[in-house]
């Protein structure tokens, strides 16, 4: 196993196209997390899985934006409409169920830049 | 508002020295965790080290340690015997314990000098 994989590792798009980024945890992690970061800040959560169930989201999360996880494995975040302002790293993180939840090791993906043009 | 403030933007140390990076936070919350996570160049964040807040006692990990004043809502991180790959930035991080949210500080940029 190595690791959680994303992909793209950079995406470039003109304002106002969608853009769908791809998360594969590590296998058997039944959470999953996504995260973006903007330069000189930290990552700010956006959305969290449970298997396939979308367990909660951010109030970042506004409706351009949305996440799966169809099948409990990998997930997907789709921005539509992109602005400027969605320029940042998004990062996935996953952990195995059976860890206590708010001690849990998060294990992170090496993101996906994304430029807004 | 949960909040975690990291107020060293910037920190150097001397290859085989000692280093110690800051962290506060507020929260009115009791039970809660404290992180410090690692992002080198690679961008991959790695876990450091983790805290519970009901743990009077520091955690500890290797060359990695913490000061956690509970009651000053402080959580500094101390590195020993610094290694040129301990460079990265280094994020404190808060999680109410009923919370999926976690809250990262704006991170701190350490620079090990040979």
């Amino acid at each position: 196993d190595t690791g959680v994989s994303q992909d793209p590792r950079h995406k470039i798009t003109k304002r106002g196209q969608n853009v769908t980024f791809r998360c594969d945890p590590i296998s058997e992690h039944n959470r999953l997390y996504w995260y973006r970061q903007t330069l000189g800040q930290g990552p700010e959560f956006l959305t969290y899985f449970q298997n396939e169930a979308q367990l909660e989201k951010s109030r970042l999360l506004s409706d351009r934006f949305s996440a799966e996880r169809p099948k409990g494995s990998f997930s997907t975040l789709e921005i539509q409409r992109t602005e400027q302002g969605d320029s940042a790293m998004y990062l996935c993180a996953s952990s195995p169920l059976g860890h206590s939840a708010p001690n849990e090791k998060l294990f992170f993906g090496s993101g996906t830049q994304l430029s807004v043009l | 508002a949960q909040t975690v403030t990291q107020s060293q933007p910037e920190m150097s140390v001397q290859e085989a020295e000692t280093v110690t990076l800051s962290c506060t936070y507020d929260t009115s919350e009791s039970d809660y965790y404290l992180f410090w996570y690692k992002q080198p160049p690679s961008r991959q964040m790695i876990l450091v080290i983790r805290q519970e807040a009901y743990k009077q006692q520091n955690a500890t990990e290797n060359r990695f340690s913490v000061n956690f004043q509970k009651a000053a809502k402080s959580f500094s991180l101390k590195i020993s015997d610094s290694q040129l790959g301990d460079a990265a930035m280094y994020f404190c991080a808060y999680r109410f314990y009923n919370n999926n949210d976690m809250r990262f500080g704006a991170g701190t940029r350490l620079t090990v000098k040979p």
